[in-house]
């Protein structure tokens, strides 16, 4: 049974670049959410999809977008990278009548 | 607004030892959920436990409990006879209903070490 896999794992860009971060859930999962974790801090929520559509979101600007597909697959994308976005990005998912989320090992985003 | 307070930024014992990790809460709502998670240094977040605010029972999972307490919104997590193993960052979280989705809120974390 695969669980959430994310895609690359590291990455490096340059500031004012636009970067995009794939997530394939869990087997079985329906609901991709997507969460930013700056280091020593807790992960902060993105955004979250569910057929194929945004649901809700947090406090972050309109640079980061998303995308689920009709396999509940996600990406994440952010425009105008600022070298504040350096980060792990982390994509869980679950089921949507379900509560817990279950986690990918992240993407590590370096903007130089 | 949720808010998740883990006012333990960093914990160092002995192997072998018991160490408490605390955990307080913020919400308006009365149907939440909270969560523990551990962050090993490879990154990915591993799920520990769930529990709903109408279960207040205690639980306990081989060396893990949870002591939930609705009273003093407290949500805190023991590990007994700690191992090396069990060094990693733990993060605790809510999650508000699912009305209009979730919205997962993180505390900051506390870093355990565990040394032999």
């Amino acid at each position: 049974d695969a669980g959430v896999t994310q895609s690359p794992t590291h990455l490096i860009k340059t500031r004012g670049q636009q970067v995009t971060l794939r997530c394939s859930p869990k087997s079985g999962h329906d609901t991709v959410s997507w969460y930013q974790q700056a280091l020593g801090q807790g992960p902060q929520f993105i955004f979250q999809y569910y057929e194929e559509e945004e649901r809700q979101r947090g406090n972050f600007p309109d640079r980061f977008s998303g995308h689920q597909f009709p396999n509940y697959s996600s990406e994440l994308n952010v425009n105008a990278l600022l070298l504040g976005d350096s980060a792990l990005y982390l994509c869980a998912s679950s089921l949507e009548a379900e509560e817990t989320q279950y986690f990918g090992p992240g993407t590590r985003l370096l903007v130089l | 607004a949720q808010k998740v307070t883990q006012a333990q930024t960093e914990i160092s014992v002995v192997e072998k030892e018991d160490v408490t990790l605390d955990c307080v809460y913020e919400t308006r709502d009365t149907t939440y959920y909270l969560f523990w998670y551990k962050q090993p240094p490879s990154g990915e977040l591993v799920f520990l436990i769930r529990r709903n605010s109408f279960d207040e029972q205690n639980e306990i999972s081989g060396r893990y409990s949870w002591n939930f307490q609705k009273s003093t919104s407290s949500f805190n997590f023991t590990i007994t006879a700690s191992q090396v193993v069990d060094s990693a960052v733990y993060f605790c979280a809510l999650s508000e209903g699912r009305s209009y989705g979730q919205n997962f809120v993180f505390g900051p974390g506390t870093r355990l070490s565990v040394l032999p």
